[in-house]
């Protein structure tokens, strides 16, 4: 399973993007990259997924560079709760097991 | 759909007893898996089912760890006995497989908070 790297924590204020960059050098070439997103005490959520280049929902945008060895989630205008940690994995689907590192903390304040 | 429905929300017990942890996967989905919380460690995956028969177990931490899945709608996980160490937040999640698909979305559980006394 590929692993991944992201900052443990970032702040930023609301109505500020916010880019949270993933790295995973050993991403194989089936890898799909996945972010999830948890608020305390409830289980993660998943907010987008890519294989390449760009990916957009109403949520957030999803940046995947040609040798796809990191990406970077983006969130437009965040707001006070936008405030969980942001997860990043990569994998392959036909039910292969999610690994989930540490991820990132994101507080927005006032 | 009500999504994933976990059983009981909050547990407490003591050291040495038998605690059975319950979920109900979304109905249709063909995948279940039982993950594990805790501040020092993470979210860790201990088991995972596809349509009832566990596929990769090698997360369970130890014998006092079981998990079962009776049918397509409901899914066990029992520790005994427990001991303090066990104290986390336990998460139920499904997924279903689609061929050819992109990596599946995994829908989680609200957990199952339980403190070994």
């Amino acid at each position: 399973l590929a692993k991944t790297t992201q900052p443990i924590s970032m702040d930023s204020y609301e109505g500020q993007e916010v880019n949270i960059t993933c790295s995973h050098n050993n991403i194989a070439t089936n890898d799909y990259i996945t972010w999830y997103q948890q608020f305390p005490s409830q289980g993660p959520r998943f907010i987008i997924q890519g294989y390449k280049t760009k990916v957009t929902n109403e949520v957030a945008s999803l940046f995947i560079p040609a040798d796809r060895k990191s990406s970077t989630l983006s969130l437009p205008r965040v707001s006070l709760s936008d405030t969980a940690v942001y997860y990043c994995l990569v994998g392959r689907g036909g039910g292969n097991k999610l690994t989930f590192g540490t991820g990132t903390q994101l507080k927005v304040e006032l | 759909d009500a999504g994933v429905i976990q059983s009981p929300r909050h547990e407490v017990t003591e050291m040495g007893q038998e605690v059975t942890l319950r979920c109900k996967p979304i109905s249709g989905h063909d995948y279940l898996f039982w993950y594990r919380q805790t501040m020092m460690r993470g979210l860790e995956l201990l088991i995972y089912f596809n349509n009832n028969v566990p596929i990769d177990d090698s997360g369970m931490p130890e014998d006092r760890f079981s998990a079962k899945m009776p049918n397509a709608s409901f899914s066990t996980l029992k520790i005994q006995p427990s001991e303090p160490r066990d104290s986390a937040v336990y998460f139920c999640a499904s997924s279903l497989v689609l061929e050819f698909s992109t990596q599946e979305t995994q829908y989680f559980g609200p957990g199952t908070r339980l403190l070994v006394l």
